[in-house]
């Protein structure tokens, strides 16, 4: 059972471009939607994490934008650099505590030049 | 501050055969989880520890086990393997929803 839906799997933006990548979640509990960037032979890192009570939520090239009625969240990424490649991750946790974080399958990123 | 560290990196074992992991949460940290990320997949929740009991368990058979020690490390067995159980470990700990991840552990069953 896939809770949290990601896409595109892969995409590939020129140097300077919008990276968008978009996801969708089922369990209307879920009020923790963070971004997860990983780096090969790295865990995952923490990038920007947004509540539904938001619909937007900007950290300096990076955008969450949340549509609570859709169930839908959306990562872009402007001005895209080649330090960007990496794959990002979707995910979304019940807020209130220790929680499990349940992950889209990923969007592996490649920004050349 | 170290961070969230796991060892062994790398794990090379054969079917049948048990293997243990282990993580050291960051400082401060007293929440342990841990994942399982087959390759090209997110990683997937396999079980959590809070004041060294179980708190919560993904959808893993019950070859997975783990413990947690009074200074809030812990460990992740996993007995009988299988080819399937190829993967990266990863151990995280948190503060509330925030969930820091340490580099993980590479498991390789031939």
């Amino acid at each position: 059972q896939q809770q949290v839906k990601q896409s595109p799997q892969s995409l590939i933006v020129q140097k300077g471009g919008i990276s968008i990548i978009n996801c969708a979640y089922e369990n209307t509990a879920f009020d923790y939607f963070p971004w997860y960037q990983q780096f090969p032979g790295k865990g995952p890192a923490l990038l920007i994490a947004i509540r539904p009570d938001v619909s937007e939520k900007k950290e300096g090239r990076f955008t969450i934008s949340f549509n609570k009625s859709a169930k839908q969240f959306s990562l872009h990424i402007m001005d895209s650099q080649p330090g960007d490649s990496a794959t990002y991750f979707c995910a979304a946790s019940l807020s209130g505590g220790y929680q499990k974080v349940t992950f889209g399958i990923g969007t592996k990123l490649q920004v050349i030049p | 501050d170290a961070g969230v560290t796991q060892s062994p990196t790398h794990l090379i074992k054969t079917r049948g055969q048990q293997v243990t992991l282990r993580c050291s949460p960051k400082s401060g940290h007293d929440t342990v989880s841990w994942y399982q990320q087959a390759l090209g997949q997110g990683p997937q929740f396999i079980f959590q520890y809070y004041e060294e009991e179980e708190r919560q368990r993904g959808n893993f058979p019950d070859r997975f086990s783990g413990h947690q020690f009074p200074n809030y490390s812990s460990e992740l067995n996993v007995n009988a393997l299988l080819l399937g159980d190829s993967a990266l470990y990863l151990c995280a700990s948190g503060v509330s929803e925030t969930q820091y991840f340490g580099p993980g552990t590479r498991l390789l069953v031939l």
